[in-house]
């Protein structure tokens, strides 16, 4: 089992609607969890971070995290084409070393149609 | 504010040379971590300093390695090339650490040939 994984996609939605993307995570310990987009290329740019159960919003964007079902999702309301991206989903994963490390989601490809 | 900048932006190297990538981070921010983007592999985390020492690590061999001046900027050398080191390598900049918001450069392009 992945320790992030995340549909691949692409997601396509109309301009104007809601995007879902999802991520699930392993380690059920974890306490931060990111969402970064990636344009084709272009290098990642953090987008949101969640550490608590619930959610979390700011402007189009809200994160959403259920710990109990280790999952954490990634809303964008009123999906524009410039949107159309991957977005990565990173999790902070302890190690068996004891150490930490950030693990990222192979990501999910968003593609908005006008 | 000026963000992270990484040097040089694309490097052609061929197999058993080794390279060194530099990163200078946001100011003020005294962590960077390295990442090897591939298709295959997605974002790998390499290693993060902080502070000048190294405060993390991941899974890659020996001859990845880098270090972190007085002056937070970083490298990360990597040395007897091979094939499968082609990749997009990353650095990211952080306030409090590589397990916190991070910011990324734009990246060096790697091909080994």
């Amino acid at each position: 089992q992945k320790e992030v994984e995340q549909n691949s996609g692409p997601l396509s939605v109309p301009e104007g609607a809601i995007a879902s993307l999802n991520c699930t995570y392993s380690d059920r310990g974890s306490q931060s969890f990111f969402w970064y987009r990636q344009y084709s290329g272009k290098s990642p740019e953090l987008i949101m971070f969640i550490y608590s159960n619930g959610d979390k919003e700011d402007g189009r964007f809200t994160a959403q995290l259920n710990k109990a079902s280790q999952y954490v999702s990634l809303l964008i309301r009123d999906s524009q084409p410039s949107d159309s991206a991957t977005y990565l989903c990173a999790v902070k994963i302890e190690m068996n070393t004891g150490f930490q490390k950030l693990v990222f989601g192979t990501g999910t490809r968003l593609l908005v149609s006008p | 504010k000026a963000g992270v900048t990484q040097t040089p932006r694309y490097l052609i190297k061929t197999r058993g040379q080794q390279v060194t990538l530099s990163c200078s981070p946001i100011s003020g921010h005294r962590s960077v971590s390295w990442y090897q983007q591939t298709p295959g592999q997605g974002l790998q985390f390499l290693f993060e300093y902080f502070s000048e020492t190294q405060r993390n690590k991941g899974n890659f061999p020996g001859r990845f390695s880098g270090r972190q001046f007085s002056n937070s900027r970083s490298e990360m050398n990597v040395s007897t090339l091979e094939l499968g080191d082609s990749a997009l390598y990353l650095c990211a900049s952080s306030l409090r650490g590589a397990l916190y918001e991070q910011y990324f450069g734009p990246g060096t392009r790697l091909t080994v040939t």
